[in-house]
């Protein structure tokens, strides 16, 4: 069955950089555009970033635009989310979520990863 | 960036109480809306998608409306398991914005 699997979150100090991981199973990944969303503890989902099934396509929402980058690797189905200056406000449990080939609806969730950026 | 506003932000309702959730985007977004519902420590879970459309698997006691800017999510008889925060996002933009939450608890 379809799967993501989040994986790199931990503790890290502000200023600070962290990469997290996305292993995908179950479905094509290469053929898949896939996303970054967020959620801060107590707080709702913010979407993070967009990257089209073959890395063409990137978009980031402004909060993290020029600090967090996405990138995939289709040949290890794997998503990556590269988090660089991380700020107190970058805290949250982060979920890659997968978005259908057809009308572009996210219907698949991982379980998430927590980021804590605390000194 | 496209806005969504939903309401109320909570709603305390009963077992069998049916349940109106309302999403109002900044713009049109034709009915590319999507609702998930959420339990705690849990990952979103996929309800409905273009605005009316019942996800494989959703029971038939949900169901979705609107297009343009004005949406709904109605519950017909809400279940014990049903208690959740629900969020509206659009993905009319790649740029996609969810809706505050709506939080369902027992009255």
């Amino acid at each position: 069955q379809v799967q993501l699997v989040e994986s790199g979150g931990g503790v890290v100090q502000p200023g600070r950089s962290l990469r997290l991981s996305c292993a995908a199973s179950g479905f094509t990944f290469s053929s898949y555009a896939m996303h970054w969303v967020r959620q801060a503890p107590g707080k709702g989902l913010e979407w993070v970033a967009f990257m089209s099934y073959d890395g063409d396509k990137k978009y980031y929402a402004v909060s993290v635009k020029g600090r967090l980058t996405i990138s995939r690797d289709n040949s290890k189905n794997t998503l990556y989310l590269q988090m660089n200056s991380l700020r107190t406000e970058d805290t949250a449990v982060y979920y890659c979520a997968r978005e259908r080939i057809v009308g572009a609806t996210v219907d698949c969730w991982g379980q998430g990863t927590l980021v804590t950026v605390s000194s | 960036d496209i806005q969504m506003t939903q309401s109320p932000s909570t709603l305390s309702a009963s077992v069998g109480d049916r349940v109106t959730i309302t999403c109002r985007a900044s713009q049109s977004i034709s009915s590319w809306l999507a609702w998930y519902q959420q339990k705690s420590g849990k990952a979103p879970k996929l309800l409905i998608y273009k605005a009316s459309n019942l996800e494989s698997g959703v029971p038939s006691r949900f169901s979705g409306s609107g297009s343009g800017t004005e949406f709904t999510l109605t519950i017909s008889s809400l279940q014990p398991d049903d208690f959740a925060t629900y969020y509206c996002q659009q993905y009319s933009s790649y740029f996609r914005t969810f809706g505050q939450g709506t939080t369902v608890d027992i009255k």
